[in-house]
Parts: structure tokens; sequence; C-alpha cells
């Protein structure tokens, strides 16, 4: 095991909703990444904090937006629920000190349902 | 888009046998990692390559890297059950922000 945690594992919820995705990252890692995978894909980068900034986005739109706290556990928000944002979100920690992505330790992930 | 290209989608094989998947990526690199995923569950890290290196072992692992065709392979020697599953490679392609890129993944199945 990894030890970065991810809650809730399964999430069931409609268009238009909302959702926040929590994670907690390995002892000692201060780098949060978080991942989309949608069915038969491979994960998808959308954002990464780095000691409680945003550190570098992918290519999703703005109300998929995140957070970092001073214990370096992060959430993932996203507003306005597609079908499409049906996916398995996985965030990942990285040792500190090593700013250029080396090692990434995964989460379970959480399985979000969107209908 | 995919950094990452891994080759082949889905490979099945008996038990016992070695198992070999490529992956070719599009920009320079300054190193590979190769990661498990059971299905729909976590990625496990398996092993990093670094741009200068050629080869790395971990085990029944054997990753090899050849940047001047952009491309890597993993193999698994001596398959096991328990070694089914999705395989993904995947890169830092550099630039400002500091995230892994992933290919598709290629689905292994071991038989008994």
């Amino acid at each position: 095991e990894t030890g970065v945690t991810q809650s809730p594992t399964h999430l069931i919820k409609t268009r238009g909703q909302q959702v926040t995705l929590r994670c907690s990252s390995q002892s000692g890692h201060n780098t949060v990444s978080w991942y989309q995978q949608a069915l038969g894909q491979g994960p998808q980068f959308i954002f990464q904090y780095y000691r409680e900034e945003e550190n570098g986005r992918g290519n999703f739109p703005p109300r998929f937006s995140g957070l970092q706290f001073p214990n370096y556990s992060s959430e993932l928000n996203v507003n306005a629920l597609e079908l499409d944002d049906s996916a398995l979100y996985l965030c990942a920690s990285s040792s500190p000190g090593h700013r250029l992505t080396d090692t990434q330790y995964f989460g379970p992930g959480t399985r979000l349902t969107v209908l | 888009s995919q950094q990452g290209e891994e080759d082949p989608q889905a490979l099945s094989i008996q038990e016992g046998e070695n198992a070999t998947m490529n992956c070719s990526y599009k920009t320079s690199i300054n190193n590979l990692q190769w990661y498990r995923q059971n299905s729909g569950r976590g990625l496990v890290h398996l092993i990093l390559i670094r741009s200068n290196e050629r080869e790395k072992h971990s085990g029944r692992l054997r990753v090899t890297l050849d940047t001047s065709k952009k491309s890597s392979s993993l193999l698994i020697t001596a398959s096991r059950a328990a070694d089914t599953a999705s395989y993904f490679c995947a890169t830092p392609p550099g630039g400002g922000a500091q995230k892994l890129v992933f290919g598709q993944g290629t689905r292994l199945t071991i038989n008994p």
C-alpha cells in the first residue's frame, strides 16, 4: 500500500450537481496531483498542488478546482457535473525535494458516476 | 492528448510465459515510468528508468529505454496469474507543469 488514501470510494451524482473528493497524501509528501481516468483509458492529468499552490494544470475547464491544506491533504471540486465526468479520480503524492516529477504514489481512487 | 502509446493494447499469455509490452512517446524526457493497475483500482509504481539509462531490472521485470527511437519496453518474465492487470507507461514531458502523461495501457491477461 502507498499510504495515500482517498474518500469516498464510490459516489453517484446527477448532472448539474457539485462534488468534492478528498485525498490524504503519503506522510512527508508535499505534492499532490489529481488525475481523471475514463473507462478503458489512461489517467489524464487534471492539476497538481505543491505547498498549497497550484503547480500546473491539464486541459480541464475551470469547473474543476482544487485545494491543498497545510497538512498537504487535498480536495478536488467539480461543479456543474456532466455525464462525461463519470470516471475514476486518482490522486497521487510525491516526495519532497523532488520538484521534477519522479515516482508518484497513487491512492485507490474515487469512482464517480454522474447520472 | 496521450504522450505514450502502448503496444499491444491487449495481451493474453499462458502462466509461466514471458510478456513484453512496448511504449512509444513523443517528446524528450528525463525519465520514463511503468505502472500497474489492477481492475479499476489505483496505480502501483513498478519501475523508473532515467534517460541516461538503457536497461533496468527489478525482480522479474526488465525495462529498456531507447531515447533515439523514443521507445521503451517492459518485459515480465515467468508470468503469474497475479500479473493480470493493465500496464501503463508514463512520462514527465517537461516544462513548467510537473505531471505524468500516460498512455492508454496494455491489458495483460495471464491464463492458468
